[in-house]
């Protein structure tokens, strides 16, 4: 199946900072979803990204389709940041998640 | 928020039972997914609900069961829970099964299983 997986792991970040988040493909991405996981358990949607690049205020994310990868970019980072990313991978009729970046932002 | 709505928020059952979790599409959504997330982990495609038909299926024994109503709302049956079934249970609802940004899933709060 398709296999999805997410670096690193875990990031703590001093607040201010910026970091990027990545996302690897087995297999082509046509399709592809952020979201940010907060501590009660809800995922909230950052960007939906099959190809290009976007950005909504202080997070940006890129995907390179041919290349099999996708970035997220947080700047200026805050400790409302901290929290689970996760991304994930839409093909037919189901979403593959990576094993998500555990982000921790310090103040 | 999303929009999409699930009931209850926490939940515990005894090893054994039977349990419901239910959930509520964003309005004009007619697709329905539920995802179990394991402690640590990232969350499974559990199966897919469109337009009251089940519309793919993941790796999952056929004790989980679901439906979907004519309102496009959706439950999530498990029978005979197991101890391993203790997870938070997510629903994400879309607005069609055609591509691009139709497949783009929203999710609710989620419910917190724990089975004892």
């Amino acid at each position: 199946g398709i296999q999805v997986e997410q670096s690193p792991p875990d990031l703590i970040l001093q607040e201010g900072a910026n970091s990027t988040l990545r996302c690897n493909f087995s297999d082509s991405v046509n399709n592809l979803q952020w979201f940010h996981q907060n501590p009660w358990g809800q995922l909230i949607n950052l960007f939906y990204i099959p190809s290009g690049t976007k950005q909504n205020g202080r997070l940006s994310a890129t995907t390179v389709a041919t290349e099999r990868y996708s970035l997220l970019y947080i700047s200026s980072s805050q400790t409302t940041d901290s929290g689970v990313y996760f991304c994930g991978r839409i093909a037919g009729n189901k979403l593959t998640f990576g094993g998500g970046t555990r982000v921790l932002v310090k103040p | 928020e999303t929009g999409v709505t699930q009931s209850p928020t926490h939940l515990i059952k005894t090893r054994g039972q039977q349990v419901t979790l239910r959930c509520s599409s964003q309005s004009g959504h007619n697709t329905v997914s539920w995802y179990q997330q394991a402690l640590g982990q990232g969350p499974q495609f559990i199966f897919q609900y469109y337009r009251e038909e089940e519309n793919g299926r993941g790796n999952f024994p056929p004790r989980f069961s679901g439906l979907q109503f004519p309102n496009y709302s959706s439950e999530l049956n498990v029978n005979a829970l197991e101890l391993d079934d203790s997870a938070l249970y997510l629903c994400a609802s879309s607005s069609g099964t055609g591509g691009g940004s139709s497949l783009v899933q929203y999710f609710g709060p989620g419910t917190r299983l724990t089975v004892t």
